[in-house]
């Protein structure tokens, strides 16, 4: 079955450290995408990146840098230099492509406060 | 501009009360979605639908129906709503793509109805 698993309930730093959002998936399919969203104090939800599974190179996008690893089945994001406005629950996603349903299967999410 | 628009965004209701949350997209997009969120749960989807007049239940419908009368909406409808449904809803849409099944390319979400039911 399609399942995410984001372990870290809450995290909080302190503004310029660099944290970790963890991400653990389970898939039957061989290829497949994987998903980081945004959702800041204000509710909506905010697209960060999509992955594909056939690329395993790491991304990097200014403060925000996401790792990769089939192995290990994890799709972890990095932020660096944090700042209070990174401040947000962050959610990881699978496709569930089982039938038509089309569904984003999400981890239960991270929330992130990052303090002055 | 490309957009998910829902309304209400903020609603308090009594137990019974009949509602509709409506969710329009511009973007002629063939699937549309309903999620709620819970906190601890993360998002879980309600119903689903494929197109005009075509729709499905997702992993926690109990309690919502939806319609696809014409592409660009798609409504959710709770008919006696329950405190255990206060929550925060998102709409969502997506083109097929042209293969018909790279729904997840990007999926558009509205901003979120917060719903208490009280």
């Amino acid at each position: 079955a399609q399942k995410v698993t984001q372990a870290q309930t809450e995290i909080s730093v302190v503004e310029k450290e660099d944290v970790t959002l963890d991400c653990v998936y389970e898939t039957r399919d061989t290829t497949y995408y994987l998903f980081w969203y945004k959702q800041p104090p204000s509710g909506e939800l905010v697209f960060l990146i999509r992955r594909n599974s056939f690329d395993e190179q790491n991304e990097i996008s200014g403060r925000y840098s996401w790792n990769f690893q089939k192995s290990t089945s994890s799709f972890n994001f990095t932020i660096t230099a944090s700042q209070v406005v990174d401040s947000a629950v962050y959610f990881c996603a699978l496709p569930n492509y089982g039938g038509s349903q089309g569904n984003l299967i999400f981890g239960k999410g991270t929330k992130l406060s990052v303090k002055p | 501009e490309a957009q998910v628009t829902q309304n209400p965004r903020y609603l308090i209701t009594v137990t019974g009360k009949k509602l509709t949350v409506t969710c329009s997209q511009n973007m002629n997009h063939e699937y549309m979605s309903w999620y709620r969120q819970d906190p601890g749960l993360g998002l879980r989807q309600i119903y689903y639908s494929m197109n005009v007049e075509v729709t499905d239940k997702g992993d926690v419908p109990e309690g919502y129906k939806v319609s696809r009368k014409e592409k660009r909406n798609f409504p959710l409808i709770l008919e006696s709503p329950s405190p255990n449904q206060t929550s925060l809803y998102f709409c969502a849409s997506s083109s097929l793509g042209s293969t018909g099944t790279e729904f997840f390319l990007k999926q558009f979400f509205g901003p979120g109805t917060r719903l208490t039911v009280l």
